[in-house]
């Protein structure tokens, strides 16, 4: 199963971007990135995921690097709401079939500050 | 839209006492998961149901059994407690199975087993 690396946590201000690393260079050529988040005692919130190319939603934006060994989610205008715990994810096979799981890390802690 | 639905949000069991754990997704979605979430271990998954009518063992089954009861509900079961299955409690689901598609988490239940 293909690992990621994650600091174990961030600041980043009100308003400015928020820029989260990941490394992830055993990842094989098929092997999706995906980010989630959790805010204490929510549940698991998808963002964005991606394969190869560079990916934006309504939420993120997704940077990968062309060896596909790293990757940074990009929040472009932080808020106080997205303080939470950011996961970086490879979505890796299970059993026979071809159903994913996701191997979920500790995590950045992103705390925005006013 | 609800998403994914869990109850009961919280409850506390004795030893060797029973309890199923309810799971509802309204997004039409094909396949259904269950995790444990236990304190620096991140998300660990007990069972999984591909499709309807199929469930299949994830990485910490034992000690529980499940359900998929129809395309909507998925039920976790712990036939016998004990205090180490103390954790909170995700379902998910996805479209598919393919890694190209996301899971969407429920909010939990919070299970305490004295």
């Amino acid at each position: 199963d293909a690992k990621t690396t994650q600091p174990p946590s961030m600041d980043c201000a009100e308003g400015r971007a928020a820029n989260l690393p990941c490394n992830h260079s055993t990842i094989s050529g098929n092997e999706y990135v995906y980010w989630y988040r959790q805010i204490h005692s929510q549940g698991p919130q998808y963002i964005i995921h991606g394969l190869k190319n560079n990916e934006t939603n309504e939420m993120a934006s997704l940077i990968i690097t062309e060896d596909r060994k790293s990757s940074t989610l990009i929040l472009p205008h932080a808020t106080l709401r997205d303080t939470a715990v950011y996961y970086c994810i490879v979505r890796v096979l299970l059993g026979s079939g071809n159903t994913g799981k996701l191997i979920f890390g500790q995590g950045t802690t992103l705390q925005v500050k006013p | 839209n609800a998403g994914v639905t869990q109850t009961p949000k919280f409850q506390v069991l004795k030893t060797g006492q029973s309890m199923t754990l309810q799971c509802a997704q309204d997004m039409n979605h094909n396949s259904m998961y269950w995790y444990r979430q236990d304190p620096g271990m991140g998300l660990r998954l007990i069972y999984y149901s591909a499709s309807e009518g199929t469930t299949d063992k994830g990485e910490v089954p034992n000690g529980y059994n499940v359900s998929r009861l129809n395309k909507r509900e998925f039920s976790l079961r712990l036939e016998s407690a004990a205090p180490s299955q103390t954790s909170v409690y995700f379902c998910a689901s996805s479209e598919g199975q393919g890694r190209n598609q996301p899971q969407h988490f429920g909010d939990g239940t919070r299970l305490s087993i004295l």
